[in-house]
């Protein structure tokens, strides 16, 4: 079956625009994460979702980050103003049930900010 | 706040060689310990996945153990090939927020011909 897909795969944004990133979760995952990865460093929690339902945002690193799940199944992680810290691979999983299962990793979107 | 660390950072090793790839994490109150394979440029794949009441898992060529009172964990790769070059990360799930991944830097691992 299908994987997790992510959109675009790769985004070059000039400082200061604004970029939307997108994730197809498995069909039918409850859960869906997204984590970003800066370069030769492990990924880092972003947010989970559970559902539309958008139960932890500890890791969004500034309010220029948004996440939304509306229909509890397509993601999209927006990104505000965009400044040359944010360029990362930003990476999105989801899991079948809660967040204690396996977690399902896409290909992740590399974000390049000149 | 939970931190992990892995060692070596890179390891180059030739073909047919057993090796052991190391994680330590800082909180033992984890739910569980996951091990990652990621390729250049391409997502993470899930290899094992070892609940907290665990010790070890296994899957083929790999075996994974974890002692969570020493806040270790070490992943063992059998007769290595050069397809498992890969980068290799650790992560844990903390007991109250188990859906949160904290990752590790990974060990970039080349097997050579």
């Amino acid at each position: 079956g299908a994987g997790v897909s992510q959109s675009p795969r790769y985004k070059v944004a000039k400082r200061g625009q604004d970029v939307a990133l997108r994730c197809d979760p498995i069909s039918g995952h409850v859960s869906l994460f997204w984590y970003q990865q800066a370069l030769g460093q492990g990924p880092e929690f972003l947010t989970y979702f559970q559902n539309e339902a958008q139960l932890d945002k500890s890791g969004l690193p500034s309010d220029r980050f948004f996440a939304e799940r509306p229909e509890g199944s397509v993601s999209t992680l927006k990104i505000q103003r965009t400044q040359q810290e944010d360029s990362a691979v930003y990476l999105c999983a989801s899991s079948p049930r809660q967040g204690t299962d396996t977690q399902y990793f896409g290909p992740g979107t590399r974000l390049t900010v000149l | 706040k939970q931190e992990v660390t892995q060692i070596p950072a890179a390891l180059s090793v030739p073909e047919g060689e057993n090796l052991v790839l190391n994680c330590s994490f800082t909180d033992s109150a984890i739910y569980n310990l996951q091990w990652f394979r990621q390729d250049p440029g391409k997502g993470l794949t899930s290899l094992l996945l070892i609940q907290s009441s665990q010790r070890e898992q296994t899957s083929g060529r790999l075996n994974a153990s974890l002692d969570k009172s020493s806040g270790r964990s070490t992943l063992y790769i059998a007769a290595s090939q050069p397809g498992d070059s890969a980068t290799y990360l650790c992560a844990v799930s903390h007991t109250g927020t188990a859906s949160k991944l904290t990752f590790g830097t990974g060990t970039r691992l080349q097997v050579t011909l």
